[in-house]
């Protein structure tokens, strides 16, 4: 069935150095996108959305992504920080519709 | 994560007993929804109630059921607890319409259940 996954389990960055996060989604039919924080033993977090007519969206740090010919999602965080320590999730939906589905998710790690 | 509680955090069962998590939230929203998360893997749908009164099967239904007893309160029920059930469980809610951005799901804490 359709999924969405990740390139990389983990990810270990420089504190201060800027962190990409990639996903891949093969369900062409989503046209809603959702990256999620989980720190250990919490629930996870919205961090940002993007809606399939943009390619690009800006928060605080924080910046989706969204390529649609080859259906890739990426989060860029600047300036990282010991706090964005992290699993990090991308989640896909078809707009107005209920039901989210996750990728398995990227641990990222700060070394000092 | 302020808003959606769910009780208990911790259990471990039996194979065979039943229990029931209980989910609440305060936010007044219409759809709430129960995922389990296994190691190493992303939140799977279980079940989710579009709105009080209705309810739905997800991707992964199979040894559950759900109640939705309320606007506030959704129970996910483990009739005859296996193994295979052994997971963190997260109920959630949101507005129920896809309205604009930003509008996105709430998750509670987690429940950690072990079945042995």
């Amino acid at each position: 069935g359709e999924s969405v996954g990740l390139h990389l389990p983990t990810l270990s960055v420089q504190e201060g150095d800027n962190s990409i996060i990639n996903c891949a989604y093969s369900n062409s039919a989503s046209d809603y996108f959702i990256w999620y924080k989980q720190e250990s033993g919490k629930g996870p977090q919205f961090i940002i959305d993007i809606r399939s007519n943009m390619d690009k969206r800006q928060g605080q740090r924080v910046t989706v992504l969204l390529n649609k010919t080859v259906k890739h999602l990426s989060l860029q965080i600047a300036a990282t920080q010991p706090g964005d320590s992290a699993v990090y999730f991308c989640a896909e939906a078809k707009w107005g519709a209920q039901k989210l589905v996750f990728g398995q998710g990227t641990r990222l790690t700060i070394n000092p | 994560n302020a808003g959606v509680t769910q009780t208990p955090k911790f259990q471990v069962l039996k194979t065979g007993q039943s229990m029931t998590l209980q989910c609440a939230q305060d936010m007044n929203h219409n759809s709430m929804y129960w995922y389990r998360q296994d190691p190493g893997m992303g939140l799977r749908l279980i079940y989710y109630s579009a709105s009080e009164g209705t309810t739905d099967k997800g991707e992964v239904p199979n040894g559950y059921n759900v109640s939705r007893l309320n606007k506030r309160e959704f129970s996910l029920r483990l009739e005859s607890a296996a193994p295979s059930q052994t997971s963190v469980y997260f109920c959630a809610t949101d507005r129920g319409t896809r309205s604009g951005s930003g509008n996105t799901i709430y998750f509670g804490e987690g429940s950690w259940l072990t079945v042995v």
